[in-house]
């Protein structure tokens, strides 16, 4: 059973292009979670869906950032209009629901 | 919403040695309490997890001790090995059906010494 699985590992974007991370959860897993990890820093909850649904998304940032998760094929992350501060590693986990969560390698976003 | 406290951010101990993390949050409601551990470029790793109705749990050398009354939480290692060494997280939440929605603390950096 593979586990989370994100790509890319690694993205490098210039300032004002779109970043779009790619997460695939655990098999039979339905919630998915995306976290932010700046440099020497914790893990800061951005948002939560299900299929097709966005459950919460109370750490998102106002604007450029969006969160899919469709019927078919992986979740996306999409940061539109990347600055430096974007900088950081993306995680995500996921879970059957009422069980632990399983994080995935990460995405490191560099913009340059 | 949720804040998490967590102690001391950087810890060195010899091998052999135990070491004691802690770890405290605000939110009552809070339920469900993992530890994470975090190795330099890597995945955060799930080592533990504990839950409201648990007071301890213990999985070979860890464990991991609860008290809700004083909305503190704590991580003990014994025998500590060199490969223990990494970044250790705390995190809460409200568990129910989204066990993947967690505050975490801000990391302790373990350096076991051989």
């Amino acid at each position: 059973n593979a586990g989370v699985m994100q790509n890319p590992r690694h993205l490098v974007r210039r300032r004002g292009q779109e970043a779009r991370l790619r997460c695939s959860p655990m098999k039979g897993h339905s919630h998915v979670y995306w976290y932010r990890q700046l440099p020497e820093e914790g893990l800061k909850f951005m948002v939560y869906l299900q299929k097709e649904n966005i459950i919460d998304e109370s750490g998102m940032p106002k604007e450029r950032f969006s969160a899919e998760f469709p019927k078919e094929g992986p979740s996306i992350l999409r940061i539109q209009q990347v600055v430096r501060g974007d900088s950081a590693a993306y995680f995500c986990a996921s879970s059957l629901g009422q069980a632990e969560a399983f994080f995935g390698q990460g995405t490191r976003l560099t913009v340059v | 919403g949720e804040n998490v406290e967590q102690h001391p951010s950087t810890l060195s101990v010899q091998e052999g040695d135990s070491a004691v993390i802690k770890c405290t949050y605000s939110d009552s409601a809070s339920n469900y309490f993992p530890w994470y551990k975090q190795e330099l470029g890597k995945r955060p790793q799930l080592i533990i997890d504990i839950r409201s109705n648990v007071g301890e749990k213990k999985d070979q050398r860890i464990a991991v001790t609860l008290n809700k009354t004083a909305k503190h939480f704590s991580l003990h290692i014994t025998e500590t090995q060199p490969e223990d060494s990494a970044v250790y997280f705390c995190a809460a939440g409200a568990g129910g059906t989204s066990y993947g929605k967690l505050t975490f603390g801000q990391g302790t950096i373990l350096t076991v010494h051989p």
